[in-house]
């Protein structure tokens, strides 16, 4: 079974600071990780996924994330905040040969001018 | 990339009658899925749709309350049936491509009176 444990059901930070969402996983296979943001009434936007290849992860919007095995975690990072990036965000993890994600329960990202 | 259309974009109904989304890809992707996000709450898989068969559905969804359609590689069609309250929800569906990127509809935002 795979599950997915996002840390922080609100994340606020100011314009300019670090953002760092946390996401955890748990999967019996090898996973497929990926990072969504959701603006509200809007739909889901991939920001980056990981396929087993590079651990670090380039995403759009200067995100990345970084794969690390031994920690069971996919967080996610960006230098510097812009108010723009205001938005859930949501962690999720598939097997390759279903396609189904299984999602965390979202962060939400505030970001203070 | 693949582009997701859905209709209608959102729609008030009354308790106990039936609502259709339907959901449409401009490219063909290999697998659909319909998603359930309740109020404030991460998304939920409600099923796979299978392209000429009957759809694959996950534990607390059945098809009798969901029928799904996928008559073709690009469109399919979730059905609420004898709505309630409780589902008022917005519905999302996806689309899987070959390199295992999952794009998303905007959703169908419902709400049953």
């Amino acid at each position: 079974a795979q599950s997915v444990t996002q840390l922080g059901s609100h994340v606020s930070v100011s314009e300019g600071a670090l953002v760092l969402l946390r996401c955890n996983y748990s999967s019996s296979v090898p996973p497929y990780l990926f990072w969504y943001v959701q603006y509200p009434n809007q739909g889901l936007q991939l920001l980056l996924k990981y396929t087993s290849a590079a651990t670090l992860v380039k995403g759009i919007n200067g995100f990345e994330a970084e794969f690390k095995k031994s920690e069971t975690s996919f967080h996610l990072t960006k230098p510097s905040a812009h108010m723009s990036d205001a938005a859930e965000y949501f962690c999720a993890v598939s097997s390759s040969n279903t396609g189904k994600l299984i999602f965390g329960q979202g962060t939400t990202l505030q970001v203070k001018p | 990339s693949a582009v997701i259309s859905q209709k209608p974009s959102r729609d008030i109904c009354q308790r106990g009658t039936s609502l259709t989304i339907q959901c449409q890809v401009d490219s063909q992707v290999t697998m659909m899925f319909w998603y359930r996000q309740q109020p404030g709450q991460s998304l939920t898989l409600i099923a796979t749709a299978n392209q000429g068969s009957e759809a694959t559905y996950e534990s607390g969804f059945v098809i009798d309350k969901f029928p799904i359609s996928r008559p073709n590689l690009t469109f399919s069609t979730l059905t609420v049936s004898n709505m309630s309250p409780e589902d008022s929800s917005i519905y999302l569906c996806s689309g899987l491509l070959g390199d295992n990127e999952q794009f998303f509809g905007p959703g169908t935002r419902l709400t049953v009176l």
